[in-house]
């Protein structure tokens, strides 16, 4: 089976600190995503990536940037991170196209105080 | 009007009872269909494609209408563990790398 590793499961941060959410992923997987999930909001696409160092901007990239300098990484950078960041991060991944469906990893749920 | 609907539920069903979802989606060019299963504080895992013709997999049976524009899930004989949200996902033609979620309707199975 697909895993997909975040490196966290939960993470506490100040605000205006740089945060790093970092995700692997062992199967090759060319399309990478960054989602973040809200009651009442459902799941929101942060960013995505369909190769190494690509990135296409989803629904709501303000305030957050990525890296993809390896094809099974994919990190989600909150350059200074706000309180209404706070919120459960999920990363998937799958192989080629959306048909295939999406495997995620097990979340990390952030809170910026 | 969102561009995939789901009623949130709960739907509150006995264990054994059959129970039955909609989702309903506003782009008729929309090309294909997921159901998603989440657990409480968990990721959301792949339950089933949705095909033109209809799938089905054990207990779980998708369907597709494309003229009313919805998909359904259909769970028979309700295990304690089918207790989860269901979600949702229509990929639009165009762009079958981006999907659209819906919001997910909670089941809980009582025993």
């Amino acid at each position: 089976d697909v895993k997909v590793t975040q490196s966290s499961r939960y993470l506490v941060k100040r605000t205006g600190e740089k945060v790093f959410l970092e995700c692997v992923q062992d199967m090759d997987h060319e399309n990478m995503f960054w989602y973040r999930q809200d009651p009442g909001l459902g799941l929101r696409l942060i960013y995505f990536s369909y190769d190494v160092k690509m990135k296409e901007k989803g629904d709501i990239p303000e305030g957050y940037s990525v890296s993809r300098e390896k094809k099974e990484r994919f990190s989600l950078i909150l350059e200074s991170a706000s309180t209404n960041q706070t919120s459960m991060y999920l990363c998937a991944s799958s192989l080629g196209t959306a048909y295939y469906g999406y495997t995620f990893g097990s979340g990390t749920r952030l809170t910026v105080v | 009007r969102k561009e995939v609907e789901q009623d949130p539920g709960p739907f509150n069903v006995p264990e054994g009872a059959t129970v039955a979802f909609n989702c309903t989606y506003s782009n008729s060019a929309s090309q294909s269909f997921f159901w998603y299963r989440q657990d409480c504080r968990k990721e959301p895992k792949l339950l089933m494609s949705v095909y033109s013709s209809g799938n089905e997999d054990g207990r779980f049976t998708a369907q597709l209408n494309r003229a009313s524009q919805y998909i359904s899930l259909l769970i028979r004989d309700s295990k304690l563990s089918d207790s989860a949200t269901y979600l949702c996902v229509v990929v639009n033609a165009g762009n079958n790398r981006k999907l659209i979620w819906g919001l997910g309707t909670s089941l809980a199975v009582n025993p």
